[in-house]
């Protein structure tokens, strides 16, 4: 079945450093969803992209999608403490069912 | 808004037992509701797709008589665990969707299992 990758697995950064993390999948992807997952805690909805080469942002975070659709990312500028959590791609159809990406952990030195 | 419950939030029980987890949509309407379990550390994996109404979706390699889901309402749905086992002690989380076009999937804070 379809797998979506994600790297690095695990990435620990200083407080005020960049983060990205990468999303790749086999085939081509009708969306890509991202979610971050704190602690402890349950995903929580960040953006949707769906056009190629779609290039989207929230605030300190910049999320782009490949021109092939095969391929995302998700980029944070001077991170903080609060963006310590796991980031996760997830595919999207047309059925709605979200096949989920292997994560990426965000540990954020103070 | 859009806030989706599990109860209980945590569960201990023994070999042989079953267990039902409630998922809610508490302030919409969810015409799907999704089952994912999640291992310590590890990605979700979806397990089945519920809809009000009809027999739930499984994906490959769940088993439906192990993980029974009953989708009983707009606003609920259930997965029991029935004869369980240690291997199905896990992070079980529920998400829900709106049914009005929207794509973004609201998620429960999810049930921890463990069985004994």
């Amino acid at each position: 079945g379809q797998q979506v990758m994600q790297i690095p697995q695990y990435q620990h950064v200083q407080e005020g450093e960049d983060f990205t993390t990468y999303c790749n999948s086999s085939t081509t992807l009708s969306n890509i969803q991202w979610y971050k997952q704190r602690p402890g805690g349950h995903p929580v909805f960040l953006i949707q992209l769906v056009k190629s080469g779609e290039v989207k942002k929230q605030k300190r975070l910049t999320f782009q999608f490949g021109e092939a659709k095969k391929n995302s990312s998700l980029h944070i500028t001077a991170t903080q403490t609060t963006d310590v959590g796991t980031y996760f791609c997830a595919s999207g159809g047309a059925t709605n069912k979200l096949i989920f990406g292997t994560g990426t952990l965000l540990a954020v030195q103070p | 808004g859009a806030v989706v419950s599990q109860h209980p939030s945590r569960v201990i029980c023994k070999s042989g037992t079953s267990v039902k987890i409630e998922c809610r949509s508490l302030d919409f309407q969810a015409t799907t509701m999704f089952w994912y379990r999640q291992f310590p550390k590890q990605s979700l994996m979806l397990m089945a797709t519920s809809n009000e109404g009809s027999k739930a979706t499984y994906e490959q390699g769940v088993e439906k008589d192990k993980f029974l889901i009953n989708h009983a309402s707009l606003t609920l749905s259930t997965l029991t665990v029935t004869s369980a086992h240690p291997e199905d002690s896990s992070f079980y989380i529920c998400s829900a969707l709106p049914g009005t076009g929207s794509y973004e999937q609201y998620f429960g804070p999810g049930t921890r299992l463990t069985v004994t």
